[in-house]
C-alpha cells in the first residue's frame, strides 16, 4: 500500500535559517505529491503539490521537487520566519487510491527570533 | 477561491447531546470528505461523497452520520458521542475524485465531548 515518511520532529530554529523537512514516499506508478501547512488552532491549508516526475512546486519562499529516483518530496525554504511555525504534512494521492490522501506523521517547526 | 467554510469553530456537548457540524463550498467540486484529527496526528478520512453520493466510508461508528443535501453542503450528525470522539473535525473537497487530486480544508470544528 501508500505510505508516507516523514522526517521526526520536532524542528527548532532561528529566523532567517535554512529549512529542510524530509519527505519519502512509497507508491506504485505516479502519486501526486502535496504538503500541508497547519497553523496553531486551524485547520489544513494547501502549501504546494506536483503532480509528476521532475515538477516543482512553490509557494511562499517554500519549494519541493518531486523525485522520482529517490521517491521523495522534500520541503525546503532559504529563509524562515516566525510566521512559519507550523506543523507541516507531507501527502500523497495514489494513481489508483481513488481520492484517498496519505499523510505523513507531520513535522512541528517551531521558529524562534 | 479555495475557501472551504466549517460551522460552528467550537462545539462542546454532552454524551446524550445530538448535534450537527456544517460544511460548505463554492467551487463547484463535487468530491466532499469529513476527517477527524486528534492532537499531533495527520487527519485520519471518515468519509467521501462523490456527486453528493455517500462513497467511501471508514468503518465508522453509526453516532456519526454523514449527509450531503447538495453538490455545496455536508453535513455530520452527531448523537450519543464518548469522550474519545474529541477531536478537530475536517471538512475538505475537491473537483472530482477522478481528476483534480488536490483537496482543499476548511478551518475545522474543534468538538469536545463530556
Amino acid at each position: 500500500g501508500n505510505s508516507v515518511t516523514q522526517m521526526e520532529g520536532p524542528v527548532t530554529l532561528s529566523e532567517e535559517a535554512f529549512l529542510t523537512i524530509n519527505c519519502t514516499y512509497t507508491a506504485t506508478g505516479y502519486p501526486s505529491l502535496f504538503w500541508y501547512v497547519q497553523y496553531p488552532g486551524e485547520g489544513l491549508q494547501l502549501l504546494l503539490k506536483a503532480t509528476k516526475a521532475d515538477d516543482k512546486g512553490s509557494n511562499k519562499g517554500f519549494e519541493a521537487t518531486y523525485r522520482k529516483e529517490t521517491t521523495s518530496f522534500h520541503l525546503e525554504k532559504g529563509s524562515v520566519q516566525v510566521s512559519d511555525s507550523a506543523v507541516y504534512f507531507c501527502a500523497l494521492r495514489g494513481e489508483t487510491s481513488g481520492s484517498r490522501l496519505t499523510f505523513g506523521e507531520g513535522t512541528q517547526l517551531t521558529v524562534n527570533p | 477561491d479555495t475557501e472551504v467554510t466549517q460551522t460552528p469553530k467550537h462545539l462542546v456537548m454532552g454524551m446524550t447531546n445530538k448535534k450537527s457540524l456544517k460544511c460548505e463550498q463554492h467551487m463547484g467540486h463535487r468530491a466532499m470528505y469529513w476527517y477527524k484529527q486528534k492532537a499531533k496526528k495527520p487527519p485520519e478520512l471518515m468519509f467521501v461523497y462523490s456527486y453528493e453520493k455517500l462513497s467511501i466510508n471508514e468503518s465508522v461508528p453509526s453516532r456519526f452520520s454523514p449527509e450531503c443535501p447538495n453538490s455545496s453542503l455536508l453535513n455530520l450528525h452527531l448523537h450519543a458521542l464518548q469522550p474519545e470522539d474529541s477531536a478537530l473535525y475536517l471538512c475538505a473537497s475537491s473537483q472530482n475524485p477522478l481528476a483534480g487530486p488536490t483537496q482543499y480544508f476548511g478551518p475545522g470544528t474543534r468538538l469536545l465531548v463530556l
